[in-house]
């Protein structure tokens, strides 16, 4: 069974200090992507990144960034001088590779950013 | 915006009613999943449907049922409603359940119908 621990509940910053976001996951598939989504206030999921079992290559993306390491079984992603905009909740996601490929969500981390 | 469309996006009902959810996927989109996002049991997985047909199924009760119509809009329907079925219902598109090339499609979501059960 694919499960997607995320242990932290609430992370607390200030304005444009950085926040990192631990997700870890477990699967017996070799074949696997990774995801994370952000649910803002509003509550819809808006999808940030997908990374695939073969690609340990880390990604940046503006203030974005996201560290896999498949030794650790972990898909960590970090905000860069966090803005209040960044105020959500982030989830981490997992999916098989193959047919039938639902998402299993890890509990998801609430980021307040204070002004 | 995702492409993806839910309506109503509020729904006040009460116990032992019925309601229809529905989601229109994204331009080209084959695929439709349902997930539930509820409290105590966090975004779960209710049903994946490709082309009109069922594909997978997860936590999903009896009293609930989906279906894909030729047009790929996605209806999901509640019946018996309980107080612990209130939640936020998702349905996602993805353009396919890739099958046979390992490649698994992104899923964008709908802004979610948030179901409240008195």
């Amino acid at each position: 069974a694919q499960k997607v621990t995320q242990a932290q509940t609430e992370i607390s910053v200030v304005e444009k200090e950085d926040v990192t976001l631990d997700c870890v996951y477990e699967t017996r598939d070799t074949t696997y992507y990774l995801f994370w989504y952000k649910q803002p206030p509003s509550g819809e999921l808006v999808f940030l990144i997908r990374r695939n079992s073969f690609d340990e290559q880390n990604e940046i993306s503006g203030r974005y960034s996201w560290n896999f390491q498949k030794s650790t079984s972990s898909f960590n992603f970090t905000i860069t001088a966090s803005q209040v905009v960044d105020s959500a909740v982030y989830f981490c996601a997992l999916s098989k590779g193959a047919a039938g490929n639902k998402l299993t969500f890890g509990g998801g981390t609430r980021v307040l950013v204070k002004p | 915006d995702s492409g993806v469309t839910q309506t109503p996006k509020h729904l006040i009902t009460a116990t032992g009613q019925r309601v229809t959810l529905r989601c229109s996927p994204r331009s080209g989109d084959l695929s439709v999943y349902w997930y539930q996002q509820s409290l105590d049991q966090g975004l779960q997985f209710l049903i994946h449907y490709y082309n009109g047909e069922e594909r997978a199924k997860g936590n999903i009760l009896e009293r609930f049922s989906a279906q894909q119509f030729p047009d790929l809009h996605s209806e999901l329907n509640l019946s018996s409603l309980e107080l612990g079925d209130s939640a936020l219902y998702f349905c996602a598109s993805s353009v396919n359940p890739s099958s046979t090339s390992g490649r698994s499609d992104t899923q964008y979501f709908g802004p979610g119908t948030r179901l409240t059960v008195l």
